[in-house]
């Protein structure tokens, strides 16, 4: 139990374009999932949180305009990263939960911005 | 002071042996507290979770918690090469998880 998925694995883009990124509980309703970014050598860094139907809340830092997170079902939470640029290459990885408490991670989605 | 904070290795422990990871977390009315395992280039990967004041046990791993002293432990028994990797403490923050900078951990065959 407890799956999640994220969907590309990796992806090259290039600069200028935008990805999205899907993240799935597979085998449960996720009421929250979160999105972190971690580069290499480095922890996890929280994004934004995410409720079903509401507007995600984002970490200070992080800029909303440019990482679109939508929500739209209890199994469902997208990440578009617009406008990408070589610094937004990195390993964006979800997570879903029932609740605030016991995180499942995807396996991540590896993005390289030329 | 960082609100978690794990000594960032390496560790390294002989095949058969026991590991010690060790986590303190700073906010006193934390609840809820867990470790992660992440291969290199993987995901993390949730190994335990602990709520309650002293041991859990599950497998090969313990989690031990004292809140007291503000302490979380993960000891894993009988080591294996397979058990190489970075261990994260992760504790339950204001609506998300706030994790440790991680240990990393080799085990010698």
């Amino acid at each position: 139990g407890a799956v999640v998925s994220q969907h590309p694995s990796w992806v090259i883009c290039k600069s200028g374009t935008s990805v999205k990124i899907e993240c799935r509980s597979l085998d449960f309703q996720a009421t929250t999932m979160f999105w972190y970014r971690q580069f290499p050598k480095q922890s996890l860094m929280l994004m934004a949180t995410s409720n079903e139907g509401s507007k995600a809340t984002y970490e200070q830092g992080v800029e909303k305009d440019k990482f679109l997170i939508n929500h739209a079902s209890l199994t469902l939470s997208t990440l578009t990263v617009t406008s990408a640029h070589p610094e937004d290459s990195s390993f964006y990885i979800c997570s879903a939960a029932t609740g605030y408490y016991e995180q499942y991670f995807g396996p991540g989605t590896r993005l390289t911005v030329t | 002071q960082k609100e978690v904070e794990q000594n960032s290795g390496p560790l390294s422990v002989p095949e058969g042996a026991i590991a010690s990871l060790n986590c303190t977390y700073s906010d006193r009315g934390s609840q809820s507290f867990f470790w992660y395992r992440q291969y290199s280039g993987k995901s993390p990967e949730l190994i335990m979770s602990i709520y309650s004041n002293g041991d859990k046990e599950d497998g090969r791993f313990t989690a031990q918690l004292n809140k007291a002293s503000q302490y979380v432990s993960l000891l894993i028994r009988d080591s294996q090469p397979s058990d190489s990797a970075t261990y994260l403490c992760a504790v339950q923050g204001a609506q998300k998880l706030v994790f440790g900078q991680g240990t990393r951990l080799t085990i010698n065959p």
